[in-house]
């Protein structure tokens, strides 16, 4: 099963509006971490966000974490057109006989409109 | 600029080709990473390299085959394939295995990969 599921899978917004995105997982985890990538790049960590925290923020970005509901957002404040990218969320998932990975969930397409 | 260099960018192959897809990382992180990516989905883990040993491979075909030669570079030779095999690849690395530790991994912009 997918360890991380985003919505909405595309959100269009003006610049200068909020841009808010959702991620549900289904296992315990330790940290979770959210990824940007512009088309054609690789990803690039944005923020990494342990279960004992409720809320951290970096810049535009805020993030929040409720292991409760096993839910995760990422908002990003006066979105500007270079915001435009894949947002993914990520969580660490340990197996007995294989090892750790990164799990990605299905992202979310962000476009700032100008 | 990333720090993580792969190349070629571009890659056009024939089905009974061979090609191999290089990485490199002057960071000193002991993992590295393989990725496919197809349009529109997120990355799916391939293969993970860990102090040069591989300690996870995803039940990938043997048409793909990894290899590190040291701690700085990561290959991924390419042979007989599929045209379901065009993706975009991408190579990632981290201080540490993730098994040891939390970090973000640090990735390439990737290799794009066609099959004829």
């Amino acid at each position: 099963s997918q360890q991380g599921e985003e919505d909405p899978q595309a959100l269009s917004i003006q610049e200068g509006e909020n841009a808010t995105m959702n991620c549900s997982y289904k296992t315990s985890i330790n940290n979770l971490q959210w990824y940007r990538q512009n088309s054609g790049r690789g990803l690039v960590h944005l923020i990494l966000i342990r279960s004992n925290e409720r809320e951290k923020h970096s810049g535009r970005l805020r993030v929040t974490l409720d292991t409760s509901k096993k839910s995760s957002s990422l908002l990003i404040t006066a979105s500007r057109a270079a915001d435009t990218a894949s947002y993914f969320c990520a969580t660490k998932r340990s197996l007995e006989t294989s090892g750790s990975r990164l799990t990605f969930g299905e992202g979310t397409q962000l476009t700032v409109n100008p | 600029d990333t720090e993580v260099t792969q190349t070629p960018k571009h890659l056009v192959m024939g089905m009974t080709n061979k090609k191999s897809l290089k990485c490199e990382q002057h960071m000193g992180h002991r993992a590295m990473y393989w990725y496919k990516q197809k349009a529109k989905k997120p990355p799916e883990l391939m293969f993970v390299y860990s102090y040069e040993k591989l300690s996870i491979n995803e039940s990938v075909p043997s048409r793909f085959s990894p290899e590190c030669p040291n701690s700085s570079l990561l290959n991924l030779h390419l042979h007989a394939l599929q045209p379901e095999d065009s993706a975009l690849y991408l190579c990632a690395s981290s201080q540490l295995p993730m098994v040891y530790s939390n970090q973000p991994q640090h990735f390439g912009d990737g290799t794009r990969l066609s099959i004829l």
